[in-house]
């Protein structure tokens, strides 16, 4: 079935730098990337729908400026993460669309770490 | 889309039948019911879905009742790599974001 890579796969950084992290759709080509967040002990939430050639939709409660998707390619979303803070500590998980398979497939998740 | 409710845990024997029960009572005539897994400190794995028939892979078996207010994941041969929290998502066929909720943690016991 389809796989959906990320990188890096950890990431500790101090805080107010930046931090860019990679989802990649290996199988298929995907239009539709979604972007989720992790903290400790609680479920996924969603940050923001990442479209191909478009802007990005983000959820309510997510800055736009802050968290910057970009959708250059069918294959490659990125998230960066700017001017990190400690509490941008958590895990993020990207996730790729496949309409035809009615599919949705999820990356292995990054691991942030702010200090 | 449609919301879910799970019990928040369940523990089942190795080698045993794991039935983990999803209700979604105020789920709409186009909502698919998915079922993913997560491992800890992984990112979710597809485990099934279905509409309204019951639907069986490699992995599960999906019971959907008739209404389509509730259904059932079964794992046929629980092993401990299973222990997961498990979430079931109904998920509109053009609104395709997932909305996890709170999930079942399943603990599958030696």
């Amino acid at each position: 079935g389809a796989v959906v890579s990320q990188h890096p796969s950890w990431v500790i950084c101090k805080s107010g730098t930046s931090v860019k992290i990679e989802c990649r759709s290996l199988d298929f080509q995907a239009t539709t990337m979604f972007w989720y967040r992790q903290f400790p002990k609680q479920s996924l939430m969603l940050m923001a729908t990442s479209n191909e050639g478009s802007k990005a939709t983000y959820e309510q409660g997510v800055e736009k400026d802050k968290f910057l998707i970009n959708h250059a390619s069918l294959t490659l979303s990125t998230l960066t993460v700017t001017s990190a803070h400690p509490e941008d500590s958590s895990f993020y998980i990207c996730s790729a669309d496949f309409p035809d398979l009615n599919e949705q497939y999820f990356g292995p998740g990054t691991r942030l770490t702010v200090t | 889309d449609a919301k879910t409710t799970q019990p928040t845990s369940m523990d089942c024997a190795e080698g045993r039948a794991a039935n983990l029960p999803c209700n979604h009572s105020t789920i709409s005539g186009n909502e698919y019911v998915y079922w993913y897994r997560q491992i800890h400190s992984q990112g979710p794995q597809y485990i099934i879905h279905g509409l309204k028939n019951n639907e069986t892979n490699e992995m599960a078996s999906l019971i959907i009742t008739e209404d389509r207010k509730s259904s059932t994941l079964i794992l046929p041969h629980a092993t401990l790599r299973d222990t997961a929290v498990y979430y079931c998502i109904a998920v509109s066929g053009s609104a395709r974001q997932l909305t996890f909720g709170s999930g079942t943690q399943l603990t599958v016991l030696p």
